[in-house]
């Protein structure tokens, strides 16, 4: 079956511009999980959906960082003005099982 | 706070060895760990889990080991072939409504020799 997708799966922004980037979950997971991994490093949390819900949003670096999943399946984030720090990959994931999570191809962005 | 550590960032093995990669973790309220293997250009693939209150589980070719006294997990990859390059997150996870997040490690780079 189909897994996890995301799109862009590249984007180069200029400095200042604003991006939104796409997941598109496995049909039916509740839950639903936005990373950023920088280059060498393991995914950090960024935020967390279970349906339409922001259970968590913790993990968003500052407030140019919005998310959104408004019927509970396709999610956006978006990066607002964005900086040369917001490079990195952007991971979607989704789950049923919150421990047994699922990552999309992650979406790599770079600011310029 | 709380981290997830991996002793060694890389790792090159022989094909057909046995590897092993280990991990470190500082939060004992974790109800979960997990591996999982990242290969370059995509998003992290779900190799195997552990509860905390077991000490081992197998897998095919995998067996993940948890000793809770010294906060240390380990993978265990058997017979290891090309297809095993990658790199390896442990992660852990609290199970609790409103903190489902996991938390990963750095990562350890395995290479696999012909």
């Amino acid at each position: 079956g189909a897994g996890v997708s995301q799109s862009p799966r590249y984007k180069v922004a200029k400095r200042g511009q604003d991006v939104a980037l796409r997941c598109d979950p496995i049909s039916g997971h509740v839950s639903l999980f936005w990373y950023q991994q920088a280059l060498g490093q393991g995914p950090e949390f960024l935020t967390y959906f279970q349906n339409e819900a922001q259970l968590d949003k913790s993990g968003l670096p500052s407030d140019r960082f919005f998310a959104e999943r408004p019927e509970g399946s396709v999610s956006t984030l978006k990066i607002q003005r964005t900086q040369q720090e917001d490079s990195a990959v952007y991971l979607c994931a989704s789950s049923l099982v919150s421990y047994e999570q699922y990552f999309g191809p992650g979406t790599r962005l770079t600011v310029t | 706070g709380e981290s997830v550590g991996l002793h060694l960032p890389t790792l090159s093995v022989q094909e057909g060895d046995n590897s092993i990669i280990n991990c470190a973790y500082s939060n004992s309220a974790s109800d979960y760990f997990i591996w999982y293997k990242q290969e370059s250009g995509k998003g992290p693939q779900f190799i195997i889990d552990i509860r905390s209150n077991m000490d081992k589980r197998q897998g095919q070719r995998v067996t993940v080991l948890l000793n809770k006294t010294v906060k240390h997990l380990s993978l265990q990859i058997a017979a290891t072939q090309p297809g095993d390059s990658a790199v390896y997150f442990c992660a852990e996870n609290i199970v609790k409504f409103g903190n489902e997040k996991l938390t990963f490690g750095t990562g350890t780079r395995l290479t696999i020799i012909p």
